[in-house]
């Protein structure tokens, strides 16, 4: 079982680049890493998904070391509309595999102006 | 396209009553999940479906049943709700890497 660790809450201002790591010492070779973003009362949304080395899109980045046992989620030039809960999840895409689907309690990130 | 919706948004029900939400998803999906959310928490899995006709139990499936007579429709029943079982409830479907989620539903009971 791929267990994942995050900081609890992280703080930041808006246009300031926020990096929120998750640890996943366990990972096994065919887990992918997956991150998604949950504002209150809404269903949470998928960000980025990455396997090894970076991985860019047009909302963050996800950087994994070559040892894959971490993965930092790096959300450039933060605004006010990015503070939201957000998870690191860890599994293969295997139909049964219900490891991906582990959220945890999630980054609570708060954003100042 | 309406992705993911979930039908009712809200309902409050007595303890022993019973009661199923609707999840339909118009994206196509094979795979359709059921999660709960208590507060401060993150989502568990209560059930899961990989295929129409298919159902599966994840981390917290006692009280819950399931069925996906239907591609596009996975229902979540409570058999004989419990004050344990408020909560907000989504539903998620997607393929092998990534969920699509509705917007939730919030369930008391009293």
């Amino acid at each position: 079982l791929a267990k994942t660790t995050q900081p609890i809450s992280m703080d930041s201002y808006e246009g300031q680049e926020v990096n929120i790591t998750c640890s996943h010492n366990n990972i096994a070779t065919n887990d992918y890493i997956t991150w998604y973003q949950q504002f209150p009362s809404q269903g949470p949304r998928f960000i980025i998904q990455g396997y090894k080395t970076k991985v860019t899109n047009e909302v963050a980045s996800l950087f994994i070391p070559a040892d894959r046992k971490s993965s930092t989620l790096s959300l450039p030039r933060v605004s006010l509309s990015d503070t939201a809960v957000y998870y690191c999840l860890v599994g293969d895409i295997s139909p049964y595999n219900t490891d991906k689907l582990i959220f945890g309690t999630g980054t609570r990130l708060q954003v100042f102006p | 396209n309406a992705g993911v919706t979930q039908t009712p948004k809200f309902r409050v029900l007595k303890t022993g009553q019973s009661m199923t939400l609707l999840c339909a998803q118009d994206m196509n999906h094979e795979y359709m999940y059921w999660y709960r959310q208590d507060p401060g928490m993150g989502l568990r899995l209560i059930h899961y479906s990989v295929g129409e006709g298919t159902t599966a139990k994840g981390e917290v499936p006692d009280g819950y049943n399931v069925s996906r007579l239907k591609k596009q429709n996975f229902l979540l029943g409570l058999e004989s709700a419990a004050p344990s079982q408020t909560s907000v409830y989504f539903c998620a479907s997607g393929g092998s890497y990534e969920q699509y989620f509705g917007p939730g539903t919030r369930l008391t009971v009293t």
